[in-house]
């Protein structure tokens, strides 16, 4: 199947710096790739959408300032968390759409944000 | 606002038997649903989906029932297996995708 990859896995930073995590479709071109968080025990929340070329949709309630959100090429997302409190600690998820098969998402294996 | 709604956290089967999970759904024009598993800090899978133009999607020992009228699916595994432990999720990609709130399955040997 579709393989789509998230880098880090795992990250630990100090509250207010800055985190970015790449999201690759690695064998298919994605226009559209979502992120999505989990918080313990809790259902994957969508955060936004994003889509080559232009700006990325935000959900309700998510701050489009403090999760920027970059689709610079067709196999590329990134998410950068800026000025990381220990709220933000969270799993952090991609998936991307590959249009030739409209209606499945390949998700990425998550990255897992602790922010001291 | 929750579309995808599934009401039962966690399932407790023994291996070898049916476990049967269940979603419901408050958008009639849904009209595409997939289920995912997810095991603990990785990244959901995609099992099987179906489509509002069916009412049963099969895929070995994995199907799901869509009943329109009721606005539920459910996902059945048969013979459950331990390895099939994990959290499954049911979502609509209307647009886009949201998941319910996972029902957590745990298969014992």
């Amino acid at each position: 199947g579709a393989v789509v990859s998230q880098h880090p896995s795992r990250v630990i930073c100090k509250s207010g710096t800055s985190v970015k995590i790449e999201c690759r479709s690695l064998d298919f071109q994605a226009t559209t790739m979502f992120w999505y968080r989990q918080f313990p025990k809790q259902s994957l929340m969508l955060m936004a959408t994003s889509n080559e070329g232009s700006k990325a949709t935000y959900e309700q309630g998510v701050e489009k300032d403090k999760f920027l959100i970059n689709h610079a090429s067709l196999t590329l997302s990134t998410l950068t968390v800026t000025s990381a409190h220990p709220e933000d600690s969270s799993f952090y998820i991609c998936s991307a759409r590959d249009p030739t098969k409209i209606d499945t998402q390949y998700f990425g294996p998550g990255t897992r944000l602790t922010v001291l | 606002d929750q579309q995808v709604k599934q009401n039962s956290p966690s399932l407790s089967v023994q291996e070898g038997r049916i476990s049967i999970l269940n979603c419901d759904y408050t958008n009639s024009m849904f009209d595409y649903f997939l289920w995912y598993k997810k095991y603990p800090a990785e990244g959901p899978t995609f099992l099987i989906s179906i489509s509002s133009i069916k009412d049963k999607n099969e895929d070995g020992r994995f199907t799901v029932f869509l009943n329109k009228s009721a606005k539920h699916l459910s996902l059945h595994i048969v013979p459950s297996q331990p390895g099939d432990s994990a959290v499954y999720f049911c979502g609509h990609n209307f647009n886009k995708f949201y998941f319910g709130s996972g029902t957590k399955l745990n298969v014992k040997p």
